[in-house]
């Protein structure tokens, strides 16, 4: 079936470290995006790509990176910079049309932890 | 962005109609409505989209108003796996999706 997969589901860091949350997606949609989500909020955009090799920042970049070497995987890395990284983090794929309207489609998340 | 508003949380009995109401009054002509819900621990899933035009798929119908600055989410036979939050956004460009705080809806036996 078609997808985006998100793993790990949970992961645990130790402070300091840097870690990274794999997304894959086999829709064969060119664009991209990473959230972050707090207890009891919405969500907020980290980073989004529409093409290989191209990525933007979003509202809340800072202690992030990504790459888009590949169509189908937007990696996140989360540094050590990052100073409150326990949250549960979102992966979305969308197709690119002219209109801009198609719908984002979402991973089922990973869950970060501070150990 | 424009800013959508909607009630903190309602409730729904199986079976019956769910109607969800958004405020979106700064809407610009050219920006869509769309419909996510999350159950908890998961992703959000997509629901429906529409412009202006009223429109059903096989989940939900979009109805929206003439002007625009509203809309309702309607969820025809409610089931209790329909328990979640769900989300009214108005989209921007570059795909970004601006998610507020969304309706928690409860649906009971």
């Amino acid at each position: 079936d078609g997808g985006i997969t998100q793993s790990p589901k949970y992961l645990f860091r130790k402070e300091g470290q840097n870690v990274t949350l794999s997304c894959e997606q086999n829709l064969n949609h060119d664009a991209m995006y990473w959230y972050r989500q707090d207890p009891g909020q919405g969500l907020r955009l980290i980073y989004y790509s529409q093409i290989v090799n191209d990525f933007q920042k979003g509202d809340i970049a800072e202690g992030y990176s990504v790459s888009r070497e590949k169509k189908e995987s937007f990696p996140l890395t989360v540094t050590s910079a990052q100073k409150n990284p326990t949250a549960f983090y979102l992966c979305a794929s969308s197709i690119v049309a002219p209109t801009n309207n198609q719908p984002q489609h979402f991973g089922d998340g990973t869950r970060l932890s501070i150990l | 962005d424009a800013k959508t508003t909607q009630p903190t949380s309602m409730d729904c009995a199986e079976g019956r109609a769910a109607n969800l109401p958004c405020n979106h009054s700064t809407i610009s002509g050219n920006e869509y409505v769309y419909w996510y819900r999350q159950i908890h621990s998961q992703g959000p899933q997509y629901i429906i989209h529409g412009l202006k035009n009223n429109e059903t798929n096989e989940m939900a119908s979009l109805i929206i108003t003439e002007d625009r600055k509203s809309s309702t989410l309607i969820l025809p036979h409610a089931t209790l796996r329909d328990t979640a939050v769900y989300y009214c956004i108005v989209r921007v460009d570059r795909g970004k999706l601006t998610f507020g705080t969304g309706t928690r809806l409860q649906v009971t036996l």
